[in-house]
Parts: C-alpha cells; sequence; structure tokens
C-alpha cells in the first residue's frame, strides 16, 4: 500500500517553463488536495477536488491549474513558472478521516 | 478561509516535561478540527479528528480536547520525549470548506534530553 505518492522530489525550473507536479493515490479517497509550505507560512490550499471530474479552487490558486480525470490522480500544472512559485508542494488525499499526505515536491524557481 | 491561531509558536522543553499547545479557530458552522505532527523532513501525519464538543482523543502520551462553543482545542503530551519534537498543526474544517483544511501555521516543539 504506497498511499500518496508524488513526484519528482525535486525540481528547478527557469522563469517562464512550465511543468506537471504529479499526483496518485492508491486508497480509493475521493478528496485530494495540493497545499504549498512557505517557510513561516504554514501550508496554504491551492486547489482541491472532491471527486473525479470536479475540482475547486482554494486559497492560492493564481498561475496552477489542475484537472481529475480519474480517482487516483490529480495531477498539478504550473504554466508559466515565477520565482514566486519556489516552494515546497505536498498533495494529500482523505475520505472521512484526516489527510494522508505524500512526500512532497520541492520546487525552485530560478 | 477560516483564521486559526495557533499558540505558542515554539516550544522548548526538557525531556520529561508535559506541555500543551492551544488551537483556536471560529466557532461558527464548525465541522470538524485535525490534528497533525509534522517532523523536519517528512510529510505531516494525522494524530485526530475531531468533531463533538467535549470530545477528548488519546494517542499514547499525547491526547486532545475540543471545545466548539468557544472555538478552541488543546494538545497535550505528557512526558515529553525527543522524538516528540515535531511541529503540531491543526486545521478545522466548517459546513462551508467541508473536507478542505486551512492549516494553523503549527507550534513547534523541541525537546532536548
Amino acid at each position: 500500500n504506497a498511499g500518496v505518492t508524488q513526484t519528482p522530489k525535486f525540481r528547478i525550473l527557469k522563469i517562464g517553463q512550465s511543468m506537471t507536479l504529479q499526483c496518485t493515490q492508491d486508497m480509493n479517497h475521493n478528496y485530494m488536495y495540493w497545499y504549498r509550505q512557505d517557510p513561516g507560512m504554514g501550508l496554504k490550499l491551492i486547489y482541491y477536488s472532491v471527486g473525479a471530474g470536479i475540482t475547486d479552487k482554494g486559497e492560492v490558486p493564481n498561475g496552477y491549474n489542475v484537472s481529475r480525470s480519474t480517482t487516483e490522480d490529480f495531477p498539478l500544472r504550473l504554466e508559466l513558472a515565477a520565482p514566486s512559485q519556489t516552494s515546497v508542494y505536498f498533495c494529500a488525499s482523505s475520505q472521512e478521516g484526516g489527510y494522508t499526505f505524500g512526500s512532497g515536491t520541492r520546487l525552485t524557481v530560478v | 478561509i477560516l483564521n486559526v491561531e495557533q499558540s505558542p509558536q515554539s516550544l522548548h522543553v526538557q525531556e520529561g516535561d508535559s506541555t500543551n499547545f492551544t488551537c483556536s479557530f471560529p466557532s461558527s458552522n464548525f465541522y470538524a478540527l485535525h490534528w497533525y505532527r509534522w517532523e523536519t523532513a517528512k510529510s505531516p501525519e494525522a494524530l485526530f479528528v475531531m468533531t463533538l464538543n467535549g470530545d477528548e482523543k488519546k494517542k499514547g502520551r499525547i491526547s486532545a480536547t475540543l471545545n466548539t462553543k468557544e472555538g478552541y482545542s488543546y494538545l497535550y503530551i505528557k512526558g515529553s520525549q525527543p522524538e516528540d519534537s515535531a511541529t503540531y498543526l491543526c486545521a478545522p474544517a466548517n459546513s462551508n470548506s467541508g473536507y478542505a483544511l486551512n492549516f494553523g501555521k503549527g507550534t513547534s516543539l523541541l525537546v532536548t534530553p
């Protein structure tokens, strides 16, 4: 049982490049989330999904896009990377209890 | 977006000390209150999910209480050990936010031998 798997673990992007952060879970959870963690700021919700085909904005969605074509996968897309998007990104899933988090993706935009 | 306050911001205790932290949140439309433990270089791990006023939950030396009417929760650690060193996050959800949580900034606990 892998839980929540995020790839890649680390990435350096140049300004203006695009990339997709992958997230997959094998627990058949309906709910999935993307958070970013900035120093001293805690976890901020970017996007979330309550099921396949349904997504909604969180607190800080600008500059990101998501899709949820299957229950298992919830990729996060950065279209035009900016230095302000340098952060650690966490994907999580839940059903009716606590969240299960992935191991995180550390992204640096230079 | 729910306004979540955690105090203290950081705490340094000696091994064997008992300690507690506070999480304050809006009491209106309360749905659930989560506590997470987050060790450095790891991912947050769920400790408790609490939904009922007056609820008390326990896991080993860690316990939590909930007051939904006044909007606060306490996390207690009895006999702190160095392995308890971590950041403890609380996250409330109300009936509007549903399962999407807004996390507090956390209380950073350091336990030294």
